[in-house]
């Protein structure tokens, strides 16, 4: 199985920084690539979809990069409600695999 | 308004067996591709299987192969996955997903339903 591996595993930020999350492919996935926001105790949320597509919704500070293997997230200026886990996951092969996650501190 | 509704979680002992339910309204529920996932204590997304929309394809995580079986009724708009020997390792939320056409596109979740594997 491909392994998705993200750094970092947390990061404290101010309101207004520009935070940027990375995942890395064990393998090339082309852009086939999605992330995805969960908040405590709540469902994930779709965020961007083939590296780079905002989900429909989603406010314009995310935005998405990358292809092959290394790939990253960014929020351009962080607000308080970004405060959360975000995932990445591949869609190039089965199983699917997601990163172990990055949290968010504000 | 997308919902997906799960049910069937709880307590099983570990060889044991447990049938999940997943009700889907708000789309056309025999045109889409569903999945589960799964996110144990305190851990990580995992995701689980999934099922093409007339249920001739289906894909699993290596760990669960053999043992869990990913289903649907589209006449019912329900989607299931049997689980067999059960091991303390499942224990996790299991989440009912709707998929959209794009790249990763698991773009609906439920708001999952507990699995409790212990003795």
């Amino acid at each position: 199985a491909i392994q998705m591996t993200q750094s970092p595993s947390s990061l404290s930020a101010s309101v207004g920084q520009r935070v940027t999350i990375t995942c890395r492919a064990s393998q090339g996935i082309r852009n086939d690539l999605g992330w995805f926001q969960q908040k405590p105790g709540k469902a994930p949320k779709f965020l961007i979809y083939a590296a780079s597509s905002l989900q429909s919704g989603v406010p314009s500070r995310f935005s998405g990069s990358g292809s092959g293997t290394d790939f990253t997230l960014t929020i351009s200026s962080l607000q308080p409600e970004d405060f959360a886990t975000y995932y990445c996951l591949q869609d190039y092969n089965y199983p699917r695999t997601f990163g172990q996650g990055t949290k968010v501190e504000i | 308004e997308v919902q997906l509704v799960e049910s069937g979680g709880g307590l099983v002992q570990p060889g044991g067996s447990l049938r999940l339910s997943c009700t889907a309204s708000g789309f056309s529920f025999s045109s889409y591709w569903m999945s589960w996932a799964r996110q144990a204590p305190g851990k990580g997304l995992e995701w689980v299987a999934n099922i093409k929309q007339d249920g001739s394809e289906k894909n699993y995580v290596d760990s669960v192969k053999g043992r869990f079986t990913i289903s649907r009724d589209n006449a019912k708009n329900s989607l299931y996955l049997q689980m067999n020997s059960l091991r303390v390792e499942d224990t996790a939320v299991y989440y009912c997903v709707k998929e959209t056409v794009v790249v990763a596109g698991l773009d609906y979740w439920g708001q999952g339903t507990l699995v409790t594997v212990s003795s």
